[in-house]
């Protein structure tokens, strides 16, 4: 399949300072989703951002979508240690019905 | 308290045994899925299921098998066909909303250990 690709892997910052992660892709996508999961636990939906959207705001989160770029990135202000998970991006590919294909994930560390 | 479960949290077998994990949402979802997740790596899909009584298989369902009675379950059984059962599995719901699927919603995960 076609699996997204994240970068950075792996991400360390302190408190307050902003995240930034990126996800690439390769064909066509419905929408492009991102979720968060803390260590050894299930995923937590984030945002989901439609082919026909640019940017979308929730709280201190920002994606954005570069359908000609096929990328996105996901954009944390203001970091708390809280943030501290591994945030995944997730393409609903056209024609693929609801099937969801999974980039490996960035690991954030926020420092207190 | 609507959600999904799954059971149990760990599970730890012998090679060349069948286990079945169980997954049940209660929150009227049409779809259910089945991820695994290997240390470090993102999600991989294994079987979905659309409806009652009907899935299709994921990139990798080799070795693994589900059914789909009734709408709030979706059991997986992962087989002794499965040359690397050891993994993290998680279960998903989702519904079809007005521009198509909507996000999924997870369970906690079930850690399979086999020896």
């Amino acid at each position: 399949s076609q699996q997204g690709e994240e970068d950075p892997q792996a991400l360390s910052i302190q408190e307050g300072e902003n995240a930034t992660m990126n996800c690439s892709y390769k064909t066509s996508i419905n929408n492009l989703q991102w979720y968060r999961q803390n260590s050894g636990r299930g995923l937590v939906h984030l945002i989901l951002i439609r082919s026909n959207e640019r940017e979308k705001h929730s709280g201190r989160l920002r994606v954005t979508l570069d359908t000609s770029k096929k990328s996105s990135s996901l954009l944390i202000t203001a970091s708390r240690a809280a943030d501290t998970a591994s945030y995944f991006c997730a393409t609903a590919y056209n024609n693929a019905g609801n099937m969801l294909t999974f980039g490996g994930g960035t690991r954030l560390m926020v420092k207190p | 308290d609507g959600g999904i479960t799954q059971s149990p949290k760990y599970l730890f077998r012998k090679e060349g045994q069948n286990v079945t994990l169980s997954c049940e949402q209660n929150l009227n979802h049409d779809a259910m899925y089945w991820y695994r997740q290997d240390p470090g790596q993102g999600l991989r899909l294994i079987y979905y299921s659309q409806i009652v009584n009907d899935f299709q298989k994921g990139d990798i369902a080799e070795g693994y098998s589900v059914s789909r009675e009734k709408k709030e379950s979706f059991p997986l059984t992962v087989t002794s066909a499965q040359k690397n059962p050891t993994a993290f599995y998680l279960c998903a719901s989702s519904r079809q909303g007005l521009y198509g699927w909507d996000e999924q919603y997870f369970g906690p995960g079930t850690r399979l250990t086999v020896t």
